[in-house]
């Protein structure tokens, strides 16, 4: 079965930082483009950013591009992102997904809280 | 950034109705659409993609159409399990964007 699974959120204050990790299993990681994407009341479901197989290529949102940096570890079957100076409005839900655009599955989410 | 819009933002149903949900693209996507599927405190899961093909264990009853700018969701005949949110979302360039989704609730 394809699970992923994702921990490393919480609250934080505007201004720090935290590293969500997604840990895959039941498929071939390092053969599929990964993605993150989250999700907020206000914003609704955004795309955040992807990543090649090996790792040699990146794409972000414009609103996070400096701020979060995606990478991924083949070895341990395992999806990062370390997100820096965070803003409220990067409070949401974020999810791991398989893809790089045709997002399938789903992890269940972690929940990222920025607030003082 | 490419504008996906969904019409309805809810609607009401009942059990064996047929229900069609809209989403426009504010520019030309080709086929470059997908479905998802999200029921209340759980993540998204995908339905369509190129905007007609079925993932597979998908049931016969969703059906998808369009191309352009212009696409529909059809369930066919609507089913208790399917009482949720759904979500269009573009394949197309960078940055992936998604519509903000058609709550279909109980009548």
């Amino acid at each position: 079965e394809v699970q992923l699974v994702e921990f490393g959120g919480g609250l934080v204050q505007p201004g720090g930082s935290l590293r969500l990790t997604c840990e895959a299993s039941g498929f071939v990681f390092s053969s599929y483009w990964m993605s993150w994407v989250r999700q907020s009341p206000q914003k609704g479901l955004e795309w955040v950013a992807n990543i090649k197989v090996d790792g040699s290529e990146t794409n972000y949102l414009e609103s996070v591009k400096g701020r979060f940096i995606i990478s991924r570890d083949n070895a341990k079957n395992s999806l990062y992102l370390q997100m820096n100076s965070l803003r409220v409005d990067d409070t949401a839900v974020y999810y791991c997904t398989r893809g790089g655009g045709n997002f399938d599955p789903w992890g269940q989410g972690t929940q990222v809280t920025v607030s003082s | 950034d490419i504008l996906m819009t969904q019409s309805p933002s809810s609607l009401s149903a009942s059990v064996g109705d047929r229900v069609t949900i809209i989403c426009r693209a504010s520019q030309n996507i080709y086929r470059s659409l997908i479905w998802h599927q999200q029921k209340p405190g759980k993540a998204p899961k995908l339905l369509i993609y190129g905007a007609s093909t079925l993932r597979s264990g998908v049931p016969s009853r969703f059906s998808g159409s369009g191309s352009e700018t212009d696409f529909t969701l059809t369930i066919s005949s609507l089913q208790p399990e399917d009482f949720a949110t759904y979500f269009c979302q573009h394949n197309y360039t960078l940055p992936r964007t998604f519509g903000r989704g058609t709550k279909v609730e109980i009548k």
